[in-house]
């Protein structure tokens, strides 16, 4: 079955840049109806959404991090990324990365575990 | 964006009985999702398209609502039903989510 896993860094300095990866397992990140995203959780608080990119290479941001946010991704080993700049105490939160599924409607269908992301220096 | 207040933010219900959850759109949808979120664990997809279950759901839990007001039901609550309950509009980027409800013994 399909199985993401998030992988990186548990803590990042006030100002500096958050690299988190996800591999995929199960399938292959090329499916045309597959995109695949970024969310996160900031801890005790709701979700937010914050961005996806097609096997093409196609990307699209939540506005409000669209400044600080890259997410790429790497079809050779089935795997994607997420680049955020900058980032403040209010970007430590439950990293979540997904598929999301579009089949006349976008669903974030397949999660994975999350990873624990603590801003401090 | 389109904002989504879910209501209320905490139900207290006992097991076997009935839950009414409620999401609000800021604009008008054709429909939405649901996702349920246990403690410590990733969310999980509920139901789709409104009221369309995804697969390995039970039947227990049921979508319904149109333009800016929709329900999520739990018929008859189980142990493991006891989580948190987000609803998630498509209509418009970005995906938005509500804040969330949870439901509590």
């Amino acid at each position: 079955q399909v199985q993401l896993r998030e992988s990186g860094p548990g803590l990042v300095k006030p100002s500096e840049t958050l690299s988190l990866t996800c591999f995929v397992s199960g399938d292959s990140v090329r499916g045309d109806s597959y995109y695949w995203s970024w969310i996160r959780q900031p801890p005790g608080k709701g979700l937010e959404w914050i961005g996806y990119v097609y096997y093409s290479g196609t990307t699209h941001y939540n506005p409000a991090l669209r400044s600080r946010v890259t997410i790429s991704i790497d079809t050779s080993s089935n795997q994607f990324s997420l680049r955020l700049t900058s980032v403040t105490a209010a970007d430590a939160a439950l990293y979540y990365c997904a598929r999301l599924n579009y089949d006349s409607a976008w669903l974030l269908d397949i999660w994975g575990l999350g990873t624990l992301v603590t801003v401090s220096s | 964006e389109i904002v989504m207040t879910q209501s209320p933010t905490t139900l207290s219900v006992s097991p076997g009985e009935r839950a009414t959850l409620s999401c609000r759109a800021s604009e008008s949808l054709s429909s939405l999702a649901w996702y349920q979120q246990r403690p410590g664990r990733a969310p999980r997809l509920l139901v789709h398209h409104t009221s369309t279950r995804a697969p390995g759901i039970p039947a227990r839990f049921s979508g319904s609502g149109s333009g800016t007001e929709f329900t999520l039901s739990i018929s008859s609550l189980q142990s493991e039903d006891f989580a948190v309950y987000y609803c998630q509009q498509y209509g418009a980027w970005p995906l938005t989510f509500g804040g969330g409800t949870k439901v509590e013994i």
